[in-house]
């Protein structure tokens, strides 16, 4: 089956530690994003990329960072210096041309809860 | 700049009651617009969209229509069910890389 894997589900961090979420996608999408839930919220743009070893900045970029070594895989990684990490984390992926190419599509979430 | 406005929940509703969402939106140029559902401790998925002015977008019963001259893309149903209980999200797409601003959601809860 295609789609979007996270690992873990749910990741506990003390507080100065630095953590690396996973995110795998098998669908062959060119973009990959990574967005911030917090309660009662909606989703906010942390990090995004649209090719292999390229990525921009969204709108809370500060205290995160990515990577995008593989067309498949865009980990993030919550640094020490995010001072209010605790959230919910969303990854998504989505074509950049063709009929679906403005469709993102949603991996399950990884919940993070700083210590 | 861009932005959606979803009315506040949460929403409760009886089985079988209508159900309208409302949604809207500010944009420059002619974003796609979409609505997610996102069930307890999952992640978000794509129940409808539409990518021009007058789309219907429809899905297990769900409808919205894009309406440029109310900037508004209203979430419908015309009989819930116990399972639509959920947290929706109106969205829409914008830029090249096609990146998504989202509303704040609104919490349905459907009781039998």
């Amino acid at each position: 089956d295609g789609g979007i894997t996270q690992s873990p589900k749910y990741l506990f961090r003390k507080e100065g530690q630095n953590v690396t979420l996973s995110c795998e996608q098998n669908l062959n999408h060119d973009a990959m994003y990574w967005y911030r839930q917090d309660p009662g919220q909606g989703l906010r743009l942390i990090y995004y990329s649209q090719i292999v070893n390229d990525f921009q900045k969204g709108d809370i970029a500060e205290g995160y960072s990515v990577s995008r070594e593989k067309k498949e895989s865009f980990p993030l990684t919550v640094t020490s210096a995010q001072k209010n990490p605790t959230a919910f984390y969303l990854c998504a992926s989505s074509e950049l041309a063709g009929r679906l190419v403005d469709t993102q599509y949603f991996g399950p979430g990884t919940r993070l809860t700083v210590l | 700049g861009n932005s959606v406005t979803q009315m506040e929940g949460p929403v409760t509703l009886s089985e079988e009651a209508f159900l309208t969402i409302n949604c809207t939106y500010t944009a420059t140029g002619y974003p796609s617009l979409f609505w997610y559902v996102q069930y307890p401790g999952e992640g978000l998925q794509l129940l409808l969209k539409a990518t021009k002015a007058d789309d219907k977008g429809s899905n297990k019963g769900f409808e919205a229509t894009y309406r440029k001259e109310t900037t508004s893309f209203h979430l419908e149903k015309g009989s819930v069910q116990v399972s639509d209980s959920a947290v929706y999200f109106c969205a829409l797409s914008r830029g090249g890389a096609q990146k998504l601003v989202f509303g704040q959601g609104t919490r349905l809860t459907i009781n039998p």
